[in-house]
Parts: structure tokens; sequence; C-alpha cells
């Protein structure tokens, strides 16, 4: 089984640019999850969909970050204008969960990894 | 758990020896306690996770502890080896939230050969 595709693996830009991630989950999965991890700390939820419906963006600093997932499969996660302190590791990870059955094990991609100079 | 800074704590074991990792929880509503390693350059890997109903779960070379009076979850690894080597990082999960997943802080094992 494919497991949760991320791309681009790693993204240098500058202040005030623009960046955009993408990730496919496991296929069959309906709840997909962005997380940011800083380098020595634990991941940090950022948005959470069940199908393309948002469960959770409470985290999401929506000034400059926005995620959609239009189709209820891939997602994209977008940042701009980037600031330094978003330099982080960008984590998308699915699970088969909806809410009304098991399977709620959640599975991580590699992960993109931004360096904002 | 609180996400520790950039000095992760370190436990350092003998290849062959046993480890044990521990992390303090939060929320006592969390359904499930699970275990990710995670390696350099990669994403977090599910280990074992355990339901809050229970107090002990083996997996293979890993046993989870959950004491929910101190709020005090814990990862066995028996016969500790080279490739054990990762941060481990436990986390709870909320099936009433939707399945949200939330991190406590990490612990780095090194494991000297």
């Amino acid at each position: 089984e494919a497991g949760v595709a991320q791309s681009p693996r790693y993204k240098i830009i500058e202040k005030r640019q623009s960046v955009a991630f993408w990730c496919n989950p496991i296929s069959g999965h309906a709840t997909l999850y962005w997380y940011q991890q800083i380098l020595g700390q634990g991941p940090k939820l950022l948005i959470q969909f069940q199908n393309n419906g948002v469960v959770d963006d409470s985290q999401l600093p929506k000034d400059r970050f926005s995620a959609e997932r239009l189709k209820g499969v891939d997602s994209t996660l977008k940042i701009q204008p980037a600031k330094l302190e978003d330099s982080a590791v960008y984590l998308c990870a699915s699970s088969h969960y909806t809410g009304r059955s098991s399977g709620n094990t959640i599975y991580f991609g590699e992960g993109s990894w931004l360096t904002v100079v | 758990g609180e996400s520790v800074g950039l000095h992760l704590p370190t436990l350092s074991v003998q290849e062959g020896d046993n480890s044990i990792i521990n992390c303090a929880y939060s929320n006592s509503a969390s359904d499930y306690f699970i275990w990710y390693k995670q390696e350099s350059g990669k994403g977090p890997q599910f280990i074992i996770d355990i339901r809050s109903n229970m107090d002990k779960r083996q997996g293979q070379r890993v046993t989870v502890l959950l004491n929910k009076t101190v709020k005090h979850l814990s990862l066995q690894i028996a016969a500790t080896q080279p490739g054990d080597s990762a941060v481990y990082f436990c986390a709870e999960l909320s099936l009433n939230a939707g399945n949200m997943l939330t991190f406590g802080g990490g612990t780095r094992l090194m494991v000297k050969p």
C-alpha cells in the first residue's frame, strides 16, 4: 500500500515570497491533516479535513496560511507571505476515520522541509 | 503534554539493554494514547497505541504502559537495537474531536553499539 505522498520535499524561499505544498493521502482515507514541526519540537496541528470539510483549523495562522481539499482527496497548503519563523517541516497525515468507524491510526508522509531566508 | 524546545531530552542506552521512555499527558478525556518514532529526515511512524481503558499493551519488542492516576505514559523497548535510535513522541487521540491527534514532548533515544 502506498503511503502519504508529499511534494516538494525541500524548498528554500525568501521572506515575503509564497510557497505551496501538496499532499496525496493514502487511498480511501477520509481524514487528512497538516502539521507544522519546528526543529526540536513535536508536530503541531494546523488544519484537519474530513473529506472536503474542515474539522479544525483553530491553529492555522489564517492571515498567511491557507489549505484546501477541494475533491476530498489531494490537499494543498499555501503560505503567503512567508516569514522567517515559518521555517519548519510541514507534515501531511491521513487516516481512514470517517467519524463512524474505527481505523483511526494516523499515517504520516515524509514531510516538506521549508527554509525561509 | 507540551512541546519541548530545541534541546530534546536524551536517553542513551547500550545495545541489547531495555529502554524506557516516559511521557506526561494533559487530557484525561483522550481516547487513545500513541507512541510515534521519528527518524532523522522522516515523518513520524506509528509504533503502538493503547486505549484509555487499558493499562498495558504489548507489541513486538515494545510495551506501552498507561497510568491514568498520574497521567503518565511509558514506552518500553526490549533488547534495544541501533535501528531504534530516533526521537520518540507520545500523542493523544480524541475521537470526539474528530480523530484529533495532539503531540506531546519528544525524547531522543541514542543506542550505543
